[in-house]
């Protein structure tokens, strides 16, 4: 099943500007990472954040974690058109036992555009 | 440094043919593999993932199978493809014991027609 929803599902804005886009989930997990997609290609991994993280910089990404809320945000700061892409957020549920798998939930992504 | 590869890039198949999906990593030892499908403008959908040669976990019952005959390499099959199995398909892997960030193949679009 799908745990993260992205919000918005698709975000247009103009070179320069900043984006932001967020990502809400369901059950309790070890961390949250976000996914940048070009049309036709693999997912590549942009960030990771901790469940006992709160805020994560990387160059302009920006993401954010609120564990009482289950919601995380990604902050893109004076985009570019090279930033064009679906964005996706990925969480990773807690385990039992000291054993993890790896396996990550993916959202539906937000779609954004940014003209030149 | 590690590399995945995918092939083949796409693929063109009429209903009722069987199916191979080829994904192998390269630089790396006993990574978890996963496979994917991505309906368009879709997340992805976990189908298989392996944490062993030979061992293949399902997440959703289907008309494909996957195996892993070697490390490094993981396949994704079905003996009879079904118009629903069009998709795009992505093979990704990760480090055992980490964090779990998975790294992406480029993927294979499949059009069953």
């Amino acid at each position: 099943s799908q745990q993260g929803e992205e919000d918005p599902q698709a975000l247009s804005i103009q070179e320069g500007e900043n984006a932001t886009m967020n990502c809400s989930y369901k059950t309790s997990i070890n961390n949250l990472q976000w996914y940048r997609q070009n049309s036709g290609r693999g997912l590549v991994h942009l960030i990771l954040i901790r469940s006992n993280e709160r805020e994560k910089h990387s160059g302009r990404l920006r993401v954010t974690l609120d564990t009482s809320k289950k919601s995380s945000s990604l902050l893109i700061t004076a985009s570019r058109a090279a930033d064009t892409a679906s964005y996706f957020c990925a969480t990773a549920g807690t385990t039992t036992g000291g054993t993890s798998y790896g396996k990550l939930t993916f959202g539906q992504g937000t779609i954004l555009t940014v003209h030149p | 440094s590690q590399t995945i590869h995918q092939w083949p890039a796409t693929l063109v198949q009429p209903v009722g043919s069987p199916l191979s999906l080829e994904c192998t990593v390269e630089g790396t030892s006993n990574p978890n593999l996963y496979w994917y499908r991505q309906a368009a403008g879709r997340g992805l959908q976990l189908l298989f993932y392996s944490v062993g040669i030979g061992q293949i976990s399902s997440e959703v019952p289907q008309n494909l199978s996957a195996s892993r005959p070697q490390d490094r390499q993981f396949i994704l099959s079905s003996k009879k493809l079904l118009l629903s199995d069009s998709g795009f398909y992505l093979c990704a892997w990760s480090v055992i014991r980490g964090r779990s960030e998975q790294y992406f193949g480029p993927g294979t679009r499949l059009t069953v027609t």
